[in-house]
């Protein structure tokens, strides 16, 4: 098992460029989610999924998109990049049985 | 969701005991107690979680007074490898919706 795997690990953006953040996770897990961690401070919910098909917003989703079209794949969506939004990303999945999440090891955004 | 406290910061020595103490005054009857563990550049790793009194696994323990108002993890024997960032988490359980506050950066030194 891979477990979560993120991808691209480094991005650099222009402010206004669009792209697609990757989540993969091979453990047939129905939760995901998405999280930000800025320098200092705890991590903060994007957005998260039950189930393919459906998604929900968390805590700080302005500027993001998610869709879940299959139990496998979660990828975030950011619109139109800006510096606000650089920080570190991380994916993580869980079966509903099981107590704990497992985290991607985070893509690092930087938008200049 | 309920708000939790815990120290900024704990330095230990190889070989020593480390407990966290975490305060969550206002725990709802249906929350659960969760702790997770991250090093730097990775992400957070679930440790341990527990509803009342005391768990245990093959990492750590967690200790609830009866009140759980507050809860204790304990890691026994702490090696420098366990230097990292650990977080309380208050959730439903089966919840979605982690709350991360800025957790206890541990150090362990020689």
């Amino acid at each position: 098992n891979a477990g979560v795997t993120q991808t691209p690990k480094f991005q650099v953006l222009k402010t206004g460029q669009s792209m697609t953040l990757q989540c993969a996770q091979d453990m047939n897990h129905e939760y995901m989610s998405w999280y930000r961690q800025d320098p200092g401070m705890g991590l903060r919910l994007i957005h998260y999924s039950v189930g393919a098909g459906i998604t929900d917003q968390g805590e700080v989703p302005n500027g993001y998109n998610v869709s879940r079209s299959t139990t496998e794949d979660f990828p975030l969506r950011l619109l139109s990049a800006a510096p606000s939004q650089t920080s570190v990303y991380f994916c993580a999945s869980r079966a509903p049985e099981i107590y704990g999440y497992t985290f991607g090891s985070g893509t690092r955004l930087t938008v200049v | 969701l309920a708000k939790t406290t815990q120290p900024i910061s704990m330095d230990s020595y190889e070989g020593q005991e480390v407990n966290i103490t975490c305060s969550h005054n206002n725990i709802a009857t249906n929350d659960y107690i969760t702790w997770y563990q991250q090093f730097p550049s990775q992400g957070p790793r679930f440790i341990i979680q527990g509803y009342k009194t005391k768990v245990t696994n093959e990492v750590a323990s967690l200790f609830i007074p009866a009140d759980r108002k507050s809860s204790t993890l304990s890691l026994p024997r702490v090696s420098l490898s366990d230097t990292a960032v650990y977080y309380c988490l208050v959730d439903k359980g089966g919840g979605n919706k982690l709350t991360f506050g800025t957790g206890t950066q541990l150090k362990v030194e020689l």
